[in-house]
């Protein structure tokens, strides 16, 4: 399968810090790029959706100020988490779409971001 | 009602059992069904994809699709330890990912012991 990679896997931040954290597809050019949240044992709330050379499209309840997404790239979406607070932490995870036969109408999901705010 | 309706468990079993994972939904819109494999603190890992109502088969994973009474399973046979992990259904309508969104089960904890 597609190769998606998200760095950094754990980061602990002070409040008030800006944290950022990456998403890479590493095998293959991904056209649309997802970011969930997930909290302990609770299902993936999705929280934008990144089209390359685009704005996000943020889902309802998601601050697009506090949360700034760019997809610069076919195969880079970063996340910023600005003016972190303990209220945020959780576990952020990216997925991938792209265009080819083995990419298109799947996702594929990078290895998550723990993200602890002090 | 939640449009994906998954049972949480969570699930124990002994190792080599039979393991039945369901998920009912409300949308008749949904298109495209599939299964997630997450172990903790980590992403999703894709298992199976399925777009028509019967069955697919891929080594010791079945997944079933009944479109017509909105339901799905996926069936693990010759279930092992490291089968352990919360399962997760999804599905998203026509025009696939890359035009919607998935929209997930609550996620099925299972065990496998020894």
């Amino acid at each position: 399968g597609a190769v998606v990679s998200q760095h950094p896997s754990r980061v602990i931040c002070k409040s008030g810090t800006s944290v950022k954290i990456e998403c890479r597809s590493l095998d293959f050019q991904a056209t649309t790029m997802f970011w969930y949240r997930q909290f302990p044992k609770q299902s993936l709330m999705l929280m934008a959706t990144s089209n390359e050379g685009s704005k996000a499209t943020y889902e309802q309840g998601v601050e697009k100020d506090k949360f700034l997404i760019n997809h610069a790239s076919l195969t880079l979406s970063t996340l910023t988490v600005t003016s972190a607070h303990p209220e945020d932490s959780s576990f952020y995870i990216c997925s991938a779409t792209g265009q080819g036969a083995a990419t298109n109408e799947k996702l594929f999901f990078g290895s998550g971001t723990q993200l602890s705010v002090l | 009602q939640k449009e994906v309706e998954q049972d949480p468990g969570p699930l124990s079993v002994p190792e080599g059992a039979i393991v039945s994972l369901n998920c009912t939904y409300s949308n008749s819109a949904f298109q495209y069904f599939m299964w997630y494999r997450q172990y903790s603190r980590k992403g999703p890992e894709l298992l199976m994809y399925t777009y028509s109502s019967g069955n697919k088969e891929d080594g010791r994973f079945t997944a079933q699709v009944d479109k017509s009474s909105k339901y799905i399973s996926l069936f693990i046979r010759d279930s092992q330890p490291s089968d352990s992990a919360t399962y997760l259904c999804a599905m998203v309508p026509a025009g696939g990912t890359s035009y919607g969104k998935l929209t997930f089960g609550q996620g099925t904890i299972l065990t496998v012991h020894p």
